[in-house]
């Protein structure tokens, strides 16, 4: 079946633009996550979704950043203003048991800013 | 606060020998642990996971993993090394207790076989 998808896959921006990243988790999956890596990095978690609510928004680093996820689907993760230092490959990941099960990933947007 | 170390940033192994990745934790409770995969230019892939029950816990592509309690760890193994095996390798963590969790994620080994 489908996997975790996400768009654009790559995304070229200057700074101070606002940018809108999307994931399309696997149909019936509840949980969401997104992540950021950065080049060379490991993962850096930002938010996790159950449902249309976000119970953990603790890794959102500034309030540029936000996201949110409609009828327990597609999510957006939104950066505005974006700094160069937003640039890395920001990850998405879909899970059908909640935060206790196995994490299904999309393959990432790749973010650059001038 | 759970933590997972991954105390070596690149292991290198010959190609057909084993090769070991490492892992410890710190979690308050009784740990769920996950490896994941990840190749140049792609998402991570689920490897194999620790819920309960057996220690050994063997995974796709003929990895395997040997949880212990007393040491903390959860080591990545496989017997004999394929140069596609080369990716990195992420360890993680998540208490075994109900309700929201949140999980931790290593900083990732960089796996090289030398053909």
């Amino acid at each position: 079946g489908a996997g975790v998808s996400q768009s654009p896959s790559n995304k070229v921006t200057e700074k101070g633009k606002d940018v809108e990243l999307r994931c399309d988790p696997i149909s019936g999956h509840t949980a969401l996550y997104w992540y950021r890596q950065r080049l060379g990095q490991g993962l850096e978690f930002l938010i996790y979704f159950q449902g249309n609510s976000a119970p953990d928004k603790s890794g959102l680093p500034s309030d540029r950043f936000s996201a949110e996820r409609t009828g327990e689907s597609v999510s957006t993760l939104t950066i505005q203003r974006t700094q160069q230092e937003d640039s890395a490959v920001y990850l998405c990941a879909s899970s059908l048991e909640g935060s206790r099960g196995t994490q299904y990933f999309g393959p990432g947007t790749r973010l650059l800013v001038l | 606060a759970q933590s997972v170390a991954q105390p070596e940033d690149q292991v290198n192994v010959a190609e057909g020998n084993p090769l070991t990745v490492k892992c410890t934790y710190s979690v308050s409770g009784n740990p769920y642990l996950f490896w994941y995969v990840q190749y140049p230019n792609r998402g991570l892939q689920f490897l194999l996971k620790y819920i309960t029950g057996d220690n050994l816990v063997k995974g796709s592509y003929g990895f395997e993993a040997e949880f212990n309690k007393s040491q903390t760890s959860f080591h990545l193994k496989k017997p004999s090394a394929l140069v596609s095996d080369s990716a990195l390798y992420f360890c993680a963590v998540r208490d075994r207790r109900g309700g929201y969790q949140k999980v931790t994620f290593g900083t990732g080994t960089k796996l090289q076989v030398i053909p």
